[in-house]
């Protein structure tokens, strides 16, 4: 597509249930990267995958936190019994190719998840 | 612990006024440097970005932002602003060699110009 596509852009959830998010990268994009931003807070990175190497999960804040990459473009993002403090706008963001100063990003909407 | 503090929460200004965003980062090694701007409804973009060579980086719209490495700042200045220059500003660093979506983002700043 034209540019990173997540989806859904609204969530609203119960506590303790799990949820999905999905972005769709720029089409031949081989870095994708998620992020999280609180209510008041700046953009937090959880994850990054860059083509075939294991992501780097360093922003990950807890193990109720997952993210897979399936065929090296759409990505999924999971989140296990959710908690209130884990309402935030994720978002997603793709780049031609991981490091060097010519690196771009490209970001998506993000999804807006409320955990009542 | 990398961090990155954005000393205004929220700025308002009148048209044609001067802008300036304080942007200070904490790490001892070389570091890239980033301001990326979200206007209402749209998606964060890159304004401008510093590597390296001449500390005064030109971004788009006359956005300019200077690398001081002494005082480990990279303020973000535009000589006189618009209204179509409101909008929410966040400075980011990422260390020197790594993925630039590696990135430590401030809080961001919330600029909002009068007419």
């Amino acid at each position: 597509g034209a540019g990173v596509s997540q989806s859904p852009s609204n969530k609203v959830t119960e506590k303790g249930k799990d949820v999905e998010l999905r972005c769709d990268p720029i089409s031949g994009h081989t870095a994708l990267y998620w992020y999280r931003q609180s209510l008041g807070q700046g953009l937090e990175f959880l994850i990054y995958f860059q083509g075939n190497s294991a992501p780097d999960k360093s922003g990950l804040p807890s193990d109720r936190f997952s993210a897979e990459r399936t065929g090296g473009s759409v990505s999924t993002l999971t989140i296990q019994r959710t908690q209130q403090e884990d309402s935030a706008v994720y978002l997603c963001a793709s780049s031609l190719r991981a490091g060097g100063p010519n690196e771009k990003l490209f970001f998506g909407s993000g999804t807006q998840l409320s955990v009542l | 612990a990398q961090s990155v503090s954005q000393h205004n929460h929220h700025v308002i200004l009148s048209e044609a006024a001067s802008l300036e965003l304080g942007c200070n980062y904490s790490y001892g090694g070389t570091v890239n440097l980033f301001w990326y701007v979200q206007y209402p409804g749209q998606h964060l973009q890159l304004l401008l970005k510093y590597f390296s060579g001449d500390p005064l980086v030109k971004g788009i719209k006359g956005f300019e932002a200077e690398f001081i490495k002494s005082k480990f700042s990279f303020n973000l200045r535009k000589p006189s602003v618009q209204w179509s220059d409101t909008a929410e500003y966040f400075c980011a660093v990422a260390r020197y060699g790594g993925s630039q979506g590696n990135l430590i983002f401030g809080k961001g700043t919330k600029l909002s110009v009068k007419p």
